[in-house]
């Protein structure tokens, strides 16, 4: 899997959009970006992914640069809730046998303060 | 309601002990896997499984056993424990997408 850069820490106010960078820069043309939360010590919680494009749901959009060397997890509205440590991963796609050896790395412990 | 569900959720033993950490997933995934978190590592990844009697090696697998008999079973099996094996630990399962985890068993090796 490529590495992954992530901020050790991060404050946002509430109510205000949380932008939370990665770095993928050795990442290969058929892996996924991947976005998980760890709130206290449960376990991680998906959020989001994306190949290439920008990607939304519920939570949060991704936005992958064109190069697909960095990409930034957008928290439009941020709660007391969302504070979390948010790990970005990238794992390759389930076809064409990749490589699941999943490295998580430390993350970004987001604060959100009231 | 689909979940992965681990036992025990916590549990003190002694050095040397065998003990058993089970995993069950509801969701007919193939791929399974282990995790430990230590504070200051992150997660990392012990073992993995992509199918029935499919298993490989993460990134921190020495003192760890596990096997895959059954799609929805994948038990962490720790033969001798040590005190360094004290760990809060995850298992997972996915299928072509996220990534599901339990809620975490934390495990005391004295």
């Amino acid at each position: 899997d490529a590495k992954t850069t992530q901020p050790p820490s991060m404050d946002c106010a509430e109510g205000r959009a949380a932008n939370l960078p990665c770095n993928h820069s050795t990442i290969s043309g058929n892996e996924y970006v991947y976005w998980y939360r760890q709130i206290h010590s449960q376990g991680p919680q998906y959020i989001i992914h994306g190949l290439k494009n920008n990607e939304t749901n519920e939570m949060a959009s991704l936005i992958i640069t064109e190069d697909r060397k960095s990409s930034t997890l957008i928290l439009p509205h941020a709660t007391l809730r969302d504070t979390a440590v948010y790990y970005c991963i990238v794992r390759g796609g389930y076809s064409g046998g990749s490589n699941y050896k999943l490295t998580f790395g430390k993350g970004t412990l987001l604060t959100v303060n009231p | 309601e689909a979940q992965v569900t681990q036992n025990p959720r916590y549990l003190i033993t002694v050095t040397g002990k065998k003990l058993t950490v089970t995993c069950s997933q509801n969701m007919n995934h193939e791929y399974m896997s282990w995790y430990r978190q230590d504070p200051g590592l992150g997660l990392r990844q012990i073992y993995y499984s992509m199918n029935v009697e499919v298993t490989d090696k993460g990134d921190v697998p020495e003192g760890y056993k596990v096997s895959r008999k059954e799609k929805r079973n994948f038990p962490l099996i720790l033969e001798s424990p040590s005190p360094n094996q004290t760990s809060l630990y995850f298992c997972a399962s996915s299928t072509a997408g996220e990534l599901f985890f339990g809620e975490g068993s934390r495990l005391t090796v004295l």
